[in-house]
């Protein structure tokens, strides 16, 4: 199973928007309803931040905001401030009972 | 509270073995979806192996035969037998919890810390 695709980078200034994509399959990204994304700090575990495609869990600043159109799905970063600097992963069903992450994308404030 | 706590990693030599453990707290492992995920020293997120609550058990292609997930129920504590291990099998594993209730929708609403397991001779 392959990883999903993410651009490596991505930056803004402060107060700025960023979106970050991930491109997938019709077997993962695309053939089902749902993709969840993760904020992981240098050093720390995983956080979840968007699940089945745009929900946010309690606590998740709604700055944070995703959308999925066909194979790919996107996590919107709005009102950048200077925590939001972090790798940030989505993750989707691939079938067969396995799941993919993507390859991750650094998000850095200017 | 609830949390997860990870331990039992450490350097093997390849062609070894070991046992992870993730305790749980808070909720119970038994009622819900159960992953180990790992990540490679400077590398990205890889899924490893899911246990339903149904017993259901299903590998990554890259550890598949080799790696074994299980639970405990009276210690509420989720397992990765890890055998046959090889160089490329090091990473941080964590341990998390998927929040949702069915197998096309998943998302890990619970993370453990980790813990780092190093295969080198």
């Amino acid at each position: 199973q392959s990883a999903l695709t993410q651009p490596p980078s991505a930056s803004g200034s402060p107060g700025q928007s960023v979106t970050i994509s991930c491109t997938g399959t019709s077997s993962d990204v695309g053939g089902y309803k749902y993709v969840s994304w993760y904020q992981q700090h240098p050093g720390k575990a995983p956080k979840l931040m968007i699940y089945e495609v745009s929900e946010r869990p309690s606590g998740v600043p709604d700055r944070f905001s995703g959308s999925k159109s066909g194979n790919t799905a996107s996590l919107t970063v709005s009102g950048l401030q200077a925590e939001d600097e972090a790798d940030y992963y989505c993750s989707s069903y691939a079938g067969s009972n396995n799941y993919v992450f993507g390859t991750g994308t650094k998000v850095t404030v200017l | 509270e609830v949390q997860l706590v990870e331990t039992g990693g450490g350097l093997i030599q390849p062609g070894g073995s070991l046992r992870l453990s993730c305790a749980a707290s808070g909720f119970t492992v038994s009622g819900n979806y159960m992953s180990w995920v790992r990540q490679a020293p400077g590398k990205g997120l890889e899924w490893v192996s899911v246990i339903y609550s149904g017993g259901s058990t299903y590998y990554a292609d890259s550890v598949k035969g080799r790696f074994t997930i299980s639970r405990d129920n009276s210690k509420n504590t989720l397992y990765l037998q890890m055998n046959s291990l090889r160089v490329e099998d090091t990473a941080v594993y964590y341990c998390a919890r998927d929040g949702s209730t069915s197998v096309y929708d998943c998302y890990f609403d619970l993370w453990g810390r980790g813990t780092l397991v190093t295969v080198s001779s």
